[in-house]
């Protein structure tokens, strides 16, 4: 029952420029709660890359950027690599759900 | 950064309970919020609920009536039981751990993840 609206998949050519857009509503990102992003490569667990809209984890490459702006938020991944191949998650806070959403998730390929 | 390791039946039959068991190493479980999310085979991830330290909770509405995560400090564990089971509840289970920061919160550590699988 995701409330966070992801593209199901984004492609683009290596060195290329990505983004992946997360769209929410008043109940939640435009709430004011802050946008997390995770990434996850198949067969392994969700790790985190962005937290708090825009801020990279210790060891994060700052080839991955995240902004809000509104009811949505966004991830961008600039000079894309074969390693960026995974699924993407959007996550924040519902007031409606009392509780955390994720997105519906993004699959990028590298071309 | 602290290590979470689930475990627990990896097949349980339907309308039963399912029981996972999620042990904190290298960190104290203390101070912190701790989370159940899980993924359905080719699926999203959803969060199931999370437990403080102290013991409160909070539960996803689509589960709350079947869903009770408890902790147990002293032994640095947190648990979740499901009941009344049906196949949809097929998923790798993970556990995680909440870093709030301002009201706002993110999952830093994971599992690996735990598959249950509901078939009779």
């Amino acid at each position: 029952q995701s409330v966070l609206t992801q593209p199901p998949s984004v492609s683009g050519a290596p060195g290329q420029r990505v983004t992946i857009s997360c769209t929410g509503s008043r109940s939640n990102i435009g709430a004011g709660f802050d946008v997390h992003w995770y990434q996850q490569i198949p067969g392994t667990a969700p790790k985190l890359l962005i937290f708090g809209n825009s801020n990279r984890p210790s060891g994060v490459p700052d080839r991955f950027s995240g902004s809000k702006s509104g009811t949505a938020a966004s991830l961008a991944i600039t000079g894309l690599q074969a390693e960026d191949e995974a699924d993407y998650y959007c996550q924040s806070f519902d007031t409606g759900l009392s509780g955390y959403v994720f997105g519906t998730g993004t699959t990028v390929t590298v071309l | 950064q602290v290590r979470l390791q689930e475990s627990g039946p990896g097949l349980v039959k339907p309308s039963e309970t399912l029981s996972l068991t999620c042990t904190v190493s290298g960190g104290s479980i203390n101070g912190h919020y701790w989370s159940w999310i899980r993924q359905p085979p080719g699926k999203g991830l959803e969060w199931l609920g999370y437990i403080y330290y102290s013991g409160t909770t909070n539960y996803n509405p689509s589960l709350k009536s079947r869903v009770s995560i408890s902790i147990v400090t002293s032994k640095s564990q947190f648990s979740l039981k499901l009941n009344s089971v049906t196949a949809a509840d097929t998923a790798v289970y993970y556990c995680a751990r909440d870093n709030c920061r301002g009201g706002s919160c993110h999952f830093d550590d994971w599992g690996q993840g735990a598959l249950v699988t509901v078939s009779s």
